[in-house]
């Protein structure tokens, strides 16, 4: 069961918008910034979203991030059929000293 | 471009142990803490340990504490993961991550992976 808490799966259709939900605690995604990943199959995670709502050089601005107290948000807008893939979120616990991820979230683009 | 690279999986059976290595090229491996992330399909990604860039700070995740240890040779441009007394759900593929912030809470590049199976 993973620390941080996301639903195993959303859907929706191409062109559409999308949010994923990452809920935590107040030592975790309270305390600290989160950050997004991307994955998918077959391949290492990749970083989309760091510090709550930055953008690595290269990720569209189609992906955004945001954070209010103990959850935080991926928002994916104009989906392509090309952004199915696996999502994570990640943060620091500053009790449980580690880093602490989500248990994914499958994105299906219909 | 920045690149990790995972070595030193492989099927060993329960209460064995495994070295793991990690090659980094096209940064200064030096300045950077470094970090160990697993996955297994029912799991998804756990966090397994963090060094910092000198070794002076070293975390692990309760499920390897005391099994596990992290090392780094900078000289070498290379970070290690020692497995000693290996369990069943130890069996995951085993990242690298870089930590560009040394926070923890984000990893900017990681490595393909290396598969570890305990059976």
């Amino acid at each position: 069961q993973s620390v941080l808490t996301q639903p195993p799966s959303v859907s929706a259709a191409p062109g559409q918008t999308v949010t994923i939900s990452c809920s935590g605690r107040s030592s975790n995604i309270g305390k600290n910034l989160v950050s997004w990943y991307q994955q998918f199959p077959g391949t290492a995670p990749k970083l989309l979203i760091y510090e709550n709502n930055k953008r690595p050089s290269g990720i569209p601005d189609r992906f955004s991030g945001s954070k209010s107290g103990t959850s935080a948000t991926l928002g994916i807008t104009g989906l392509q059929t090309g952004d199915e893939a696996d999502y994570y979120c990640e943060t620091w616990d500053s009790s449980l000293s580690g880093a602490v991820f989500g248990g994914g979230t499958k994105l299906t683009v219909l | 471009e920045v690149q990790l690279v995972e070595s030193g999986g492989g099927l060993v059976q329960p209460g064995g142990s495994l070295r793991l290595s990690c090659v980094a090229s096209d940064f200064t491996f030096s300045t950077y803490t470094m970090n160990w992330v697993r996955q297994t399909p029912g799991r998804g990604l756990e966090w397994v340990s963090y060094i910092s860039s000198r070794s002076s700070t070293i975390y692990y995740a309760d499920s390897v504490k005391g099994r596990f240890t992290i090392s780094r040779d900078n000289a070498k441009n290379s970070l290690y993961l020692q497995m000693n007394s290996l369990r069943d759900e130890d069996t995951a593929i085993y990242y690298c991550a870089r930590d560009p912030t040394g926070t923890g809470w984000s990893f900017d590049y990681w490595g393909r992976g290396t598969p570890v199976t305990v059976s």
